[in-house]
């Protein structure tokens, strides 16, 4: 099992220009999740999904839109890049919902590292 | 601000030492995780510990949670060179789907 992937690993945008980020699981997890990691901020949850067709909103959703066509898949796109969202991007899965649940640990991809100039 | 805060934000120890992180927050959670992250990777689970627990241990990791402070802790004995990397809490928020992660401490084990 791959796990959760991510692509791609790095890019540099202009600002002003959009892009996609993919983030595949193979671990037939319902709820996802798209987090960015900045110097000194820890981890900030910008969207989530608990289901195929479902998504939500976290701490940081501006300028972000997510998307859940399919279950192993959770895509995070920015539509007009801004300087602010250089960052670190991580993806990640979970086989339970993270209420009520004995063990509900979270699986991440690797990160995709995005420079907008 | 963040949930949870980390302390110290950066620790250097010889090998073979014990390690001791801090995490505190604000709000009643569900539970509580730490996660390691290696540089230039992503995050790997290491344990939770659940609201109603006090102690737990998995291999070298003590994790033991403090609800009437709002606080945990992780201690890593006998540490490895390999143990070298940023430990994170984060905490799941009673209500609310999601992990709330603190800033991280940075820990560097010296040969």
């Amino acid at each position: 099992n791959a796990g959760v992937t991510q692509t791609p690993k790095f890019r540099v945008l202009k600002t002003g220009q959009s892009m996609t980020l993919l983030c595949a699981q193979d671990m037939n997890h319902e709820y996802m999740y798209w987090y960015r990691q900045d110097p000194g901020m820890g981890l900030r949850l910008i969207h989530y999904s608990v289901g195929e067709g479902t998504t939500a909103k976290g701490e940081v959703p501006d300028g972000y839109n997510v998307s859940r066509l399919k279950k192993q898949n959770f895509l995070l796109g920015l539509e007009s890049a801004a300087p602010s969202q250089t960052s670190v991007y991580f993806c990640a899965s979970s086989y339970l919902p993270l209420q009520g649940n004995l063990y509900n640990e979270q699986f991440f991809g690797p990160g995709t590292r995005l420079t907008v100039l | 601000s963040q949930q949870g805060e980390e302390d110290p934000q950066a620790l250097s120890i010889q090998e073979g030492e014990n390690a001791t992180m801090n995490c505190s927050y604000k709000t009643s959670i569900n539970n509580l995780q730490w996660y390691r992250q290696n540089s230039g990777r992503g995050l790997v689970h290491l344990i939770l510990i659940r609201s109603n627990e006090r102690e737990k241990h998995s291999g070298r990791l003590r994790v033991t949670l403090d609800t009437s402070k709002k606080s945990s802790s992780l201690l890593i004995t006998a540490s490895r060179a390999a143990d070298t990397a940023s430990y994170f809490c984060a905490t799941v928020i009673q209500g609310a789907q999601k992990l709330v992660f603190g800033q991280g401490t940075r820990l560097t084990i010296n040969p």
